[in-house]
């Protein structure tokens, strides 16, 4: 195991609500990383918060939004929910030192399923 | 811009049999490269990292990888597979200055047939 948690485990919401994922990172570790993974494909980068900022985004739209707490845990919060945002949400934490993330570590993931 | 191509969406193999799983990369910077393991309905173990030491990279659970610039590859290798080997494999590239943003391939499903 890997020491980082997300809740829900499962989330199931109709289109147009909001959501909130919820991620609580290793211990010692100061950045977290959240990424998409649809049903039979690869993780996609959404963004990272390092020191409670962004620190980096990928090709996702503003109503996917996040904040990182003091703790350095975080949440990934998406409005506006469409169906082809159905998937398995994976957070990822880091030790980042001088800006230079070492390896990543990944929680179990909350499946969300938008019907 | 960087970017990983798994050969193969699916590798079968018998038990006690090695294992290939093929990746190959593009990457603009010094890269690191990294193997992760996903088991069903599980999240993403890693398995090996490699980021510019040793070429020939060991991880958990008997896999290895060897890193080749020149064929800008990151092949995935076990001697012998077991069948709790069985789940999706991803080979990952981080470019060095990419802002810590991990590119994923497409994955590669092992099966192992006893």
């Amino acid at each position: 195991e890997t020491g980082v948690t997300q809740s829900p485990t499962h989330l199931i919401k109709t289109r147009g609500q909001q959501v909130t994922l919820r991620c609580s990172s290793q211990s010692g570790h100061n950045t977290v990383s959240w990424y998409q993974q649809a049903l039979g494909q690869g993780p996609q980068f959404i963004f990272q918060y390092y020191r409670e900022e962004e620190n980096g985004r990928g090709n996702f739209p503003p109503r996917f939004s996040g904040l990182q707490f003091p703790n350095y845990s975080s949440e990934l919060n998406v409005n506006a929910l469409e169906l082809d945002d159905s998937a398995l949400y994976l957070c990822a934490s880091s030790l980042a030192v001088r800006g230079a993330t070492d390896t990543q570590y990944f929680g179990p993931g909350t499946r969300l399923t938008v019907l | 811009a960087q970017s990983v191509t798994q050969l193969d969406s699916h590798v079968s193999v018998s038990e006690g049999t090695p294992v290939l799983l093929r990746c190959n990369y593009s990457s603009s910077y010094s890269p690191s490269l990294f193997w992760y393991v996903q088991h069903p309905n599980k999240g993403l173990q890693l398995l090996l990292k490699y980021t510019s030491a040793a070429t020939l990279v060991k991880g958990i659970n008997g896999f290895e990888a060897e890193f080749k610039k020149s064929e800008t590859s990151f092949h995935l290798t076990k001697p012998s597979a077991h069948m709790s080997d069985a789940a999706e494999y991803f080979c990952v590239v981080r470019e060095g200055n990419a802002g810590n943003m991990l590119t994923f391939g497409g994955g590669t499903r092992l099966m192992v047939k006893p």
